[in-house]
């Protein structure tokens, strides 16, 4: 079975300090992995994604991801927070063969201090 | 490029009551998918479709959820007999034709519709 885990409720940083969310995963197989973002009264927004090669993705925003599959891990960071990146984060993960099913973690709620 | 449309974006019922939501997928999407997002968890798929077709319904509650995309495009969500624990906020998503080696997995999500039953 798929699960994705994210262990922290809410991440808090300053301003200019770097930035990471984590996420854990489960899954038979090799991974497709996403991260989306959700602001306040808007739907997710895909922020990126890992599907094979380069362990270290780009995305919006400035964000990156590094996929550390010994560590079943797919943590998003980004070198410099700005306050606009408060929101909530989601990870997901899908099989890359057989079913389609994308299972989402529980979210992350990232707030950055002025 | 016009986003994925829901409506209404907001609905309050009384339970026992019957309850249904429209999406409109970005234009050549052929997948679409319906997710339950309850607060303070993340979205929970409730079923997925693949032109017209069904590709994955195991966590739809079909005694009181049923849904539909009878022409490929646009699709319903129905509610009936709504109950307490089905206030959420239900998300409709789309993303293009979903074959292996395809590069486009990613989901483009709507604004939602809230749904509080009373």
């Amino acid at each position: 079975a798929q699960s994705v885990a994210q262990p922290e409720d809410q991440v808090n940083v300053a301003e200019g300090n770097p930035l990471t969310v984590k996420c854990t995963y489960s899954v038979s197989g090799n991974p497709y992995l996403f991260w989306y973002v959700q602001y306040p009264n808007r739907g997710l927004q895909f922020l990126l994604k890992y599907i094979t090669g380069d362990n270290l993705v780009k995305g919006s925003y400035g964000f990156e991801a590094e996929f550390n599959k010994s560590q079943t891990s797919f943590h998003l960071k980004k070198p410099s927070a700005l306050v606009s990146d408060s929101a909530l984060y989601f990870c997901a993960v899908r099989r890359n063969t057989g079913g389609f099913k994308t299972i989402f973690g529980a979210g992350t709620r990232l707030f950055v201090k002025a | 490029e016009a986003g994925v449309a829901q409506s209404p974006r907001y609905k309050i019922i009384e339970k026992r009551q019957s309850v249904a939501f429209w999406c409109n997928p970005i234009s050549g999407h052929a997948t679409l998918y319906w997710y339950q997002q309850i607060l303070g968890q993340g979205p929970k798929l409730l079923i997925q479709f693949q032109n017209n077709g069904v590709v994955d319904d195991s966590q739809l509650p079909k005694d009181r959820f049923s849904a539909e995309r009878l022409k490929g495009v646009d699709s319903t969500l129905k509610i009936q007999p709504a109950k307490l624990e089905d206030s959420a906020v239900y998300l409709c998503a789309s993303s293009s034709f979903l074959v292996e080696g395809s590069s486009s997995y990613e989901q483009y999500f709507g604004p939602g519709t809230r749904l509080t039953v009373t």
